[in-house]
């Protein structure tokens, strides 16, 4: 059974700082990564989406990476602004279905 | 953008009565959507795969008589939780995966979310 974790649970930086977000899967059979943003009370955003072929995808201030042989990826914010405050959620795309398997998330806060 | 709604944004119901939320996809059709609980600090849940004109597909351990599910047009899924008890208070979110050639099922749109509190 496919297990997602997330690294820190929570994080808090200066405004400016360059971060990474960790999440660790077990079974490297992935059909794709995605990263998400979640504001609090509210829905989910997806920031990157990452192929099991692909190892990584910018977007922005925004690069995540993924290796599959050891089962992590990371999601890199350069430059943090107090807007990047949220939390932080990988998930995992099993298969040609659409079914997600989340992490618990990571919520960071940027102090201005 | 494409975008998904939910309504009710937020219910109080009293234990033993049952509460429909409803999720609709504003600007495209979606042959699939997906319905996520997520308890506070913790993270989404799947609890099933809604197709439309068919019967939802329930993840392991979810009832789906306690969680009745119906995707009855391309637009619009609806969530039923009967009886419903203090325990299935929590935050429930739907996605859509848009249909038609050029979409994987890679894609897909979170709406904002139901808080139901049972009291």
């Amino acid at each position: 059974k496919q297990e997602v974790t997330q690294i820190p649970a929570a994080l808090s930086v200066p405004e400016g700082e360059n971060l990474v977000l960790n999440c660790s899967f077990t079974d490297s059979a992935i059909y794709n990564l995605q990263w998400f943003r979640q504001d609090p009370g509210k829905g989910l955003t997806s920031l990157l989406l990452i192929q099991s072929s692909q190892r990584e995808q910018t977007s922005g201030r925004l690069n995540a990476s993924l290796d599959k042989s050891s089962g992590r990826s990371t999601l890199y914010i350069a430059a943090s602004q107090p807007g990047d405050s949220a939390t932080y959620l990988c998930a995992l795309g099993s298969g040609n279905t659409g079914k997600l398997i989340f992490g618990q998330g990571t919520t960071l806060q940027v102090k201005p | 953008g494409a975008v998904v709604s939910q309504h009710p944004s937020w219910v109080i119901c009293k234990s033993g009565t049952s509460v429909k939320i409803e999720c609709r996809s504003l600007d495209f059709q979606a042959t699939t959507m997906f319905w996520y609980r997520q308890f506070p600090k913790q993270s989404l849940m799947l609890m099933a795969t809604s197709n439309e004109g068919s019967k939802a597909t329930y993840e392991q351990g979810v009832e789906k008589d306690k969680f009745l599910i119906n995707h009855a047009s391309l637009t619009l899924s609806t969530l039923t939780v009967t009886s419903a008890h203090p325990e299935d208070s929590s935050f429930y979110i739907c996605s859509a995966s848009p249909s038609g050639s050029g979409f994987g099922t890679d894609t897909q749109y979170f709406g904002p979310g139901t808080r139901l509190t049972v009291l």
